[in-house]
């Protein structure tokens, strides 16, 4: 079992450009997520999907689209990256939803992105 | 919107010594996560307290969820040298911002 797999690992982009950070689990969760993490910061949502075909925002969602066409990818597009996105980008995903007892998250090994 | 607090944001320790970070919420929760990061990795799920005045151990961890289910921490007894890292605790999505526990041999 592969658990949570994002690519790639680690990443340079020059401001403006527009890449897209894989996300892929094996486990059949229906729930995925994409976290961003900055030094003294913790983890901050950015978006999440509860099924395929549903998304939405977290608490910090700008400049970052999503899409969930199956179950088992979730995509997060930088459209045109800025030097404040530089951060480390975590995947999650669970059974269930927060309010469940199925939420226990799985986390990605973490997609390491600067933005020059 | 919904807060999750935790103190202290760094500790460090000698080992052999305890440790004990605190998470409080803003709202009710109805469970709350705790998981451990070590350095350059990612999160990893430690444990899930669902009932008011939860107490569960793991070997030398103990976590604690408040009578209120608005608080809840995490003690080490006797820290060793893995158990340096950065804890968190989650409430309905939201984390709080980590205690780094660095460990001095």
């Amino acid at each position: 079992n592969a658990g949570v797999t994002q690519t790639p690992k680690f990443q340079v982009l020059k401001t403006g450009q527009s890449m897209t950070l894989q996300c892929a689990q094996d486990m059949n969760h229906e729930y995925m997520s994409w976290y961003r993490q900055d030094p003294g910061m913790g983890l901050r949502l950015i978006h999440y999907s509860v099924g395929a075909g549903i998304t939405d925002q977290g608490e910090v969602p700008n400049g970052y689209n999503v899409s969930r066409s199956t179950t088992e990818d979730f995509p997060l597009r930088l459209l045109s990256a800025a030097p404040s996105q530089t951060s480390v980008y975590f995947c999650a995903s669970s059974q269930g939803l927060a309010s469940s007892g199925a939420n226990v998250l799985t986390f990605g090994a973490g997609s390491r992105l600067t933005v020059l | 919107g919904q807060q999750v607090m935790q103190i202290p944001q760094y500790q460090h320790v000698q080992e052999g010594e305890d440790f004990t970070t605190y998470c409080n919420s803003s709202t009710t929760l109805s469970n709350i996560q705790w998981y451990k990061q070590r350095p350059g990795g990612h999160p990893v799920f430690l444990i899930q307290l669902v009932k008011s005045g939860e107490v569960k151990k793991q070997k030398r961890l103990t976590f604690q969820f408040g009578e209120a289910k608005k608080n809840s921490s995490l003690h080490i007894t006797a820290t060793q040298t893995t158990d340096v890292g950065t804890y968190f605790c989650n409430g309905k999505s939201t984390f709080g911002d980590g205690t780094t526990l660095t460990v001095k041999p």
